[in-house]
C-alpha cells in the first residue's frame, strides 16, 4: 500500500513568486492536512480538507491557501513568497480526520532566496 | 499556555535500554486523542501511537507504550529494548475536541541518540 506521496521534495523559490505544492494521500483517506515545520516555530497547523471542503484552518496569512481534488489528492499554495515562508511543509492524510491514525509524507522543503 | 510541552530537548540512551521521553499536555476539553510521532533525518513523520482521553488501558505497540496519566496531564512514551535505528526526533502531538480533524497542536521534540 502506497504511502502519502508529497512533490515535489525540494523547492527552490525566489522572494514575491508564488508556490504550489502537491499531496497524494494513501488510498482510500479522503482527509488531508498541512503543517508548516520551522526550527524557530516547529510544527504549526495550516488547514485540513475532507472531500473537497475545508473545514479547519490554522493561523497564518491569505496567502497560504490550499484546495482538494474529488480524488482527495491535496495542493497547497503560497503566494508571494516571503524569506520567513522557507520550511518543510508536511502533509497527513487519515480516513476521517477523526481517525486514531494520521500519516504523514516525507514532506517538501522549501528553500526562498 | 503551551498546549504540549516536552522538556527533554535531547536524551541519550544504550542500546538494549529502555528509555522514557517526557510529555505533558494542557487542555480542558474532555475529549482529546494523544499521538507520538518519530521524524528521522529524511523528514517523514512516522506514527508510533495513540492514546484517546477516554481509553482506560495504556496504548503499547510493539517496542512503544504509552505512559498515561490523565490527572497529571501526561503521556510519556516509553521504549523499550532501545535499537540504533531508533535514533531520530520525537514529537509528541494532541488533537483535541471531536471537531478538530487531524489538527494537531505538537510539541517542541526530544532528539533521541541511542549508543551501541
Amino acid at each position: 500500500k502506497a504511502g502519502v506521496t508529497q512533490t515535489p521534495r525540494y523547492l527552490i523559490k525566489t522572494r514575491g513568486q508564488q508556490v504550489t505544492l502537491s499531496c497524494s494521500p494513501i488510498s482510500g483517506h479522503r482527509s488531508v492536512s498541512w503543517y508548516q515545520q520551522t526550527p524557530g516555530q516547529g510544527l504549526q497547523f495550516l488547514f485540513e480538507y475532507f472531500s473537497e471542503t475545508q473545514r479547519n484552518k490554522g493561523n497564518f496569512p491569505g496567502r497560504f491557501s490550499g484546495r482538494q481534488f474529488s480524488n482527495s489528492r491535496s495542493e497547497m499554495n503560497v503566494s508571494t513568497l516571503e524569506l520567513g515562508d522557507s520550511a518543510l511543509y508536511l502533509c497527513a492524510s487519515s480516513l476521517t480526520g477523526e481517525a486514531a491514525e494520521a500519516f504523514f509524507g516525507q514532506g517538501t522543503r522549501l528553500t526562498v532566496v | 499556555a503551551q498546549k504540549i510541552t516536552q522538556t527533554q530537548p535531547g536524551m541519550f540512551v544504550q542500546e538494549k535500554e529502555a528509555v522514557t521521553l517526557d510529555c505533558t499536555y494542557d487542555t480542558s476539553d474532555p475529549s482529546y486523542g494523544l499521538f507520538w510521532y518519530k521524524q528521522p533525518s529524511s523528514g517523514e513523520m512516522i506514527f508510533l501511537i495513540y492514546q484517546g482521553s477516554y481509553d482506560q488501558q495504556n496504548a503499547t505497540e510493539g517496542r512503544y507504550s504509552l505512559n498515561f496519566q490523565k490527572a497529571r496531564k501526561s503521556a510519556n512514551l516509553v521504549i523499550s529494548a532501545s535499537q540504533l535505528g531508533d535514533s531520530a526526533m520525537y514529537f509528541c502531538a494532541m488533537r483535541e475536541g471531536e471537531y478538530n480533524f487531524n489538527k494537531f497542536y505538537f510539541g517542541s521534540g526530544t532528539k533521541l541518540n541511542v549508543k551501541p
